[in-house]
């Protein structure tokens, strides 16, 4: 059964520094990898999304992946207190189905 | 997202009643899911769609039906609810809208409770 592991958390950091959020997966196979941010209450929120071995970044995001190892992360710069929610990592496969597979999400916590 | 409406938002039930959700999107893009999302699971697969009249098994199908004789809406009925499916909904399209990326845009979601 394909896996995806996170931390749940809380994490907590304080305003402007660097939040890191790692997720590890079981299938060797899997070839793409995404950050959903979640609000309490509200809908997953994709953020990021990253396809090979390396780092992706999209302003204060940056998503690494190493698929030797099998994890991948978000890093958050600057953290600010609208960071503070709940960050879902989901992995596809790609053998043949759409299904994705998600973590059970860490959860952040930015402190003023 | 405004794109996907989901109905109802909220919906509290009774055991062996029957319950649909509707899930519809304002494009014609192909892949549609359902999730359900509880404490101590994350997000999980009920059922998928990747165009019309064709829908596929999830992680987690039993105890639901699902149909899709138009692009735009996705259905999820629970065709006895239990208990067990006290949770919240999440419809979601692929973004791209040709199922190649596997990016996958989610609904306001609807919370059922069952009693």
């Amino acid at each position: 059964q394909k896996e995806v592991e996170q931390n749940s958390g809380p994490l907590s950091v304080p305003e402007g520094a660097i939040a890191s959020l790692n997720c590890t997966y079981s299938d060797r196979g899997s070839q793409s990898f995404f950050w959903y941010r979640q609000y309490s209450g509200k809908s997953p929120e994709l953020i990021m999304s990253i396809y090979s071995n390396g780092d992706k970044e999209d302003g204060r995001f940056t998503a690494q992946l190493n698929k030797a190892s099998q994890y991948v992360s978000l890093l958050i710069r600057d953290s600010q207190p609208s960071d503070s929610a709940t960050y879902l990592c989901a992995v596809h496969s790609g053998a043949g189905s759409y299904q994705l597979t998600f973590g059970k999400g860490t959860k952040l916590s930015v402190i003023p | 997202d405004a794109g996907i409406t989901q109905s109802p938002r909220y919906k509290i039930t009774e055991t062996g009643r029957q319950v649909t959700l509707m899930c519809h999107q304002t494009w014609s893009h192909s892949y549609m899911f359902w999730y359900r999302q509880d404490l101590g699971h994350g997000l999980r697969l009920i059922y998928y769609s990747a165009a019309a009249d064709i829908t596929d098994k999830g992680e987690v199908p039993d105890g639901y039906v699902v149909s899709r004789s138009k692009t735009e809406n996705f259905p999820l009925t629970l065709e006895s609810a239990t208990r067990s499916q006290t949770s919240v909904y999440f419809c979601a399209i692929d973004k791209e809208g040709t199922g190649t990326t596997y990016e996958q845009y989610f609904g306001p979601g609807t919370r059922l409770t069952v009693t």
